[in-house]
């Protein structure tokens, strides 16, 4: 079985711009969660969708968000970037939803973001 | 608020010895906490623990979880310079807002 993919896999941006990043979870797998990772902070849940739903959201602006769509793909989206949004941003697929009792996630390689 | 924390935050080890690394955790809603492996990128699973004195073994790693004094260990014996990563624990947030709850991790090195 393929394992989570995620694209790009590195990405600049400037201050202000937005961003899209792509994360296609392990076939069969309904689940998808972001988080974001900073040597600083750790990883940082950022949401999970399943069945193109949003479950679950974690303390993050509004500038972020997501979705999901019918094939289980999903995307995350950050608006109006700013200086402290480099990261390296993984998503991670669940055969199973957060918010039931299934929680063993399969993390993808990560997009790293660079805003400068 | 939750709260994890791992120690030692960095090890430094020869090959062959045995590491024990540290998670304490605050958690509401404790469910279970999961042991994850961290090589350039994507964490990979290793454990999940739900119940107390119940030592979780595979391979050369180990680890057990205390939920009377809210800490797990995760052992490895005779380390091998594969074994160089960050190890981080997440226990399980089982409460409305139901998510995994993220300890900053220990990066350990095995030389040669």
């Amino acid at each position: 079985k393929a394992g989570v993919t995620q694209t790009p896999r590195y990405l600049i941006k400037t201050r202000g711009q937005q961003v899209t990043l792509s994360c296609s979870p392990i076939s069969g797998h309904r689940s998808v969660s972001w988080y974001q990772q900073t040597p600083g902070q750790g990883l940082q849940f950022l949401f999970e969708y399943f069945s193109e739903t949003q479950r679950n959201k974690g303390n993050f602006p509004g500038r972020f968000s997501g979705r999901q769509f019918s094939n289980s793909r999903s995307e995350m989206n950050v608006s109006t970037l700013e200086l402290g949004d480099s990261a390296l941003y993984l998503c991670a697929s669940s055969p199973f939803s957060l918010m039931g009792t299934g929680y063993e996630q399969y993390f993808g390689p990560g997009t790293r973001l660079t805003v400068t | 608020e939750d709260k994890v924390v791992q120690s030692p935050l960095s090890l430094v080890v020869h090959e062959g010895d045995t590491v024990t690394l540290n998670c304490s955790y605050e958690v509401t809603n404790f469910r279970s906490l999961l042991w994850y492996k961290q090589e350039k990128k994507a964490p990979t699973f290793l454990f999940m623990l739900t119940s107390s004195g119940i030592e979780k073994k595979s391979g050369r790693l180990s680890s057990i979880l205390d939920k009377k004094e809210l800490f797990s260990i995760l052992n490895i014996t005779a380390t091998q310079t594969g074994d160089s990563a960050v190890y981080l624990c997440a226990p399980f947030n089982a409460g409305n807002n139901r998510k995994l709850i993220w300890g900053l991790g220990t990066s350990l090195a095995v030389n040669p």
